[in-house]
């Protein structure tokens, strides 16, 4: 059965930076695109952006541009997102979500979501 | 505020029927696919509704989408408490090419 599983919590400072992986079971990794969503604390989702894990490549929201990198790791089937320079806004629950590996871009499998803080 | 409009907020009675609109533009509910979401308390969200008015594989029928226009629709009927949840409409925005969401509906089954 499909699985996608995030790492535990994290808790960081501001400035700092943060990398989430997401590893992914049960299909074949490279058939089908891994997003990022976040969603802050009693707030609504918001799209970060998508990765190709086939090739690696990357589309991210123009809010993120700059500050994010999303990664693979085909051998591993785990995607990474890394956001920097991280500020107290940013705290939230981000969660990688399976893409439809087609052009109608859904989410049919999530993971169970990380918590990130940003605290000084 | 979101790019996609949703109300905030719906209620209805157990059994009864409610609907759930998401407003967008041309750019994106009018020209792509719309799907929904059903995120319960602490939980992270869940595939209802792909492709405008399709069910992912173990989805009850009493959960139904619809479009026209600029405008998507989720229905569920037969309303249980267990529906208490907060749904969200997405869909890809040609625009912005970003996938945008509505602000989310918290439905409460009285």
């Amino acid at each position: 059965q499909v699985q996608v599983v995030q790492s535990g919590a994290e808790v960081k400072k501001p400035g700092a930076s943060v990398k989430v992986s997401c590893k992914a079971s049960g299909y074949t990794f490279t058939k089908f695109y891994m997003h990022w969503v976040r969603q802050a604390p009693g707030q609504g989702l918001e799209w970060m952006g998508i990765i190709n894990p086939t090739g690696g490549g990357t589309t991210y929201a123009q809010k993120f541009q700059g500050r994010v990198t999303m990664t693979r790791d085909t051998s591993a089937s785990t995607v990474y997102m890394e956001l920097r320079s991280l500020r107290s806004e940013d705290t939230a629950v981000y969660y990688c979500a399976r893409g439809d590996g087609g052009g109608s871009h859904f989410f049919d499998y999530w993971g169970q979501g990380t918590l990130v803080s940003v605290s000084s | 505020q979101s790019v996609l409009t949703q109300p905030p907020s719906v209620s209805a009675a157990p059994g009864q029927k409610v609907t759930i609109s998401c407003s967008g533009s041309s750019s994106n509910v009018r020209n792509n696919y719309v799907s929904w979401y059903q995120q319960l308390p602490g939980t992270a969200p869940k595939l209802l509704i792909y492709d405008n008015n399709k069910r992912p594989s173990g989805i009850p029928d009493r959960f139904s989408g619809s479009k026209s226009g600029t405008s998507a629709t989720l229905g569920i009927t037969g309303l249980q408490t267990g529906d208490e949840a907060d749904y969200y409409c997405g869909t890809w925005d040609s625009s912005l090419s970003a996938v945008v969401f509505g602000g989310g509906t918290k439905l409460s089954v009285l």
